[in-house]
């Protein structure tokens, strides 16, 4: 199963917005509204933050955003803020009923 | 609150095995998955397993077929995860996370930094 592919890194300005995009296959992205995306601080466990292509835990800021097209998520990040400078992560299930991680990309605020 | 607490860091030789615990708690630990991802220095999330800890289920990522074992104890609602053979390239930090209602992983372990060094 090879990773899902992500840009390496993003950059914006504060109060701009950000795509990342996470593409895969017809076998894991494309085949199921099961892709997740998580953000990661250095040093720290990752933190969900949208499950289900569009859902988002309680507690985390509506300013992330997620969606699917075929076999391609993406994660907006709007209103960005200097908190949101992390590396964030896709994944996906799977049909051989794994998950798979994106390869993740680093977002710098300006 | 839920909350996984995971062992100490681990140095082991090339060719030993390691095992890394995860204790859960603030949730019914049977009703839920628990999943293994690794992440090397300065590289990405690596999944590698889960388990079932109703029914003991697991399913490995190819990668790890054969060279990785995900238990459950369920009296103490732990998870162990054993790596065996160890290279250099084991050298990462090693989460244990919990299933959501779905396939997404919704509360994480601190990590457990396992180094592999002659």
């Amino acid at each position: 199963q090879s990773a899902l592919t992500q840009p390496a890194s993003v950059s914006g300005s504060p109060g701009q917005s950000i795509t990342i995009s996470c593409t895969g296959t017809s076998s894991d992205v494309g085949a199921y509204n099961y892709v997740s995306w998580y953000q990661q601080h250095p040093g720290k466990a990752p933190k969900l933050m949208i499950y289900d292509v569009t859902n988002r835990p309680s507690g985390v800021s509506d300013r992330f955003s997620g969606s699917k097209s075929g076999n391609t998520g993406s994660l907006t990040v709007s209103g960005l803020q200097a908190e949101d400078e992390a590396d964030y992560y896709c994944s996906s299930y799977t049909s051989s009923r794994t998950l798979v991680f994106g390869t993740g990309t680093k977002v710098t605020v300006l | 609150q839920v909350q996984l607490v995971q062992s100490g860091a681990e140095v082991k030789k090339p060719g030993a095995s390691v095992k890394v615990s995860c204790k859960a708690s603030g949730y019914t630990f049977t009703t839920y998955g628990i999943n293994w991802v690794r992440q090397a220095p300065g590289q990405g999330l690596e999944w590698m397993g889960w388990i079932n800890p109703y029914n003991g289920n697991t399913n490995y990522a190819q990668n790890f077929q054969g060279r990785v074992t995900v238990t459950t104890d369920t009296s103490t609602s732990t998870s162990h995860m054993e790596l065996r053979s160890l290279r250099s390239d084991d050298t990462a930090v090693y989460y244990c996370a919990k299933f959501g209602g779905d396939n997404s992983l919704d509360y994480w372990g601190q990590g457990t930094l396992v180094t592999v060094s002659s």
